[in-house]
């Protein structure tokens, strides 16, 4: 598609529910990253793909959040068990090219939309 | 854990007025953006920095890397440059992005 897709875009869930939020990055992205972003706060790090290895995950904040990207594409951020502290807005970003690389100028980031999450 | 420092919070200004945005960091960098958050919730970036300035349209971004800090300047603002900017910043050793909590900026007709 034209740009990173992120559904739903809005979810509300009760203390306890598990819920599975969906990113859909740019065709042909390699790197693949999820922020949490809580209401007046800029995004912090979550976890990093490449293709679909989990490369770096040291930002989950608890063994209640799960990510995996298994075909090196789509990308599932999944929250076992909510907490009313999970709620923010949980946004998807992608790149074409690794990480690790040397930086170019050409180089960017697209950002998906976001899902905001509401826990009750 | 402040690795990012953005300032102002939040910034009024009249369009046509010219507008600075600054951003201090503590870590060491591979790269810095400037991003613009629309309340929709959709982010653009705007400008990928390590070293120097960048120019694109009324949109200026500076940094220095020896005072670990960047200032994003928007000239002849526009009610339509209203949104939130956001510094991020790339640490040299990882691949993990700080950011900064924004700036919300509000230009009036």
């Amino acid at each position: 598609g034209a740009g990173v897709s992120q559904s739903p875009r809005y979810k509300v869930a009760k203390r306890g529910q598990d819920v599975a939020l969906r990113c859909d990055p740019i065709s042909g992205h390699v790197s693949l990253f999820w922020y949490q972003q809580a209401l007046g706060q800029g995004p912090e790090f979550l976890t990093y793909f490449q293709n679909e290895a989990q490369l770096d995950k040291s930002g989950l904040p608890s063994d209640r959040f799960f990510a995996e990207r298994p075909e090196g594409s789509v990308s599932t951020l999944k929250i076992q068990r909510t907490q009313q502290e999970d709620s923010a807005v949980y946004l998807c970003a992608s790149s074409p090219r690794w990480a690790g690389a040397i930086y170019r100028a050409n180089y960017g980031y697209t950002f998906g939309s976001g899902t905001r999450l509401t826990v009750v | 854990k402040n690795e990012v420092e953005q300032s102002p919070q939040n910034l009024t200004a009249q369009e046509g007025e010219f507008i600075t945005i600054n951003c201090s960091y503590s870590v060491g960098i591979s790269a810095l953006h400037w991003l613009q958050q629309h309340p929709g919730g959709g982010i653009v970036s705007l400008f990928m920095l390590s070293s120097g300035k960048k120019k694109h349209g009324r949109l200026i971004a500076t940094i220095n890397i020896q005072e670990k800090h960047s200032s994003l300047h928007i000239t002849a603002s526009h009610p339509r440059d209203s949104a939130v900017y956001i510094c991020a910043v790339r640490q040299n050793t990882g691949n993990q992005f700080y950011f900064g909590t924004g700036t919300s900026l509000t230009v009036i007709p």
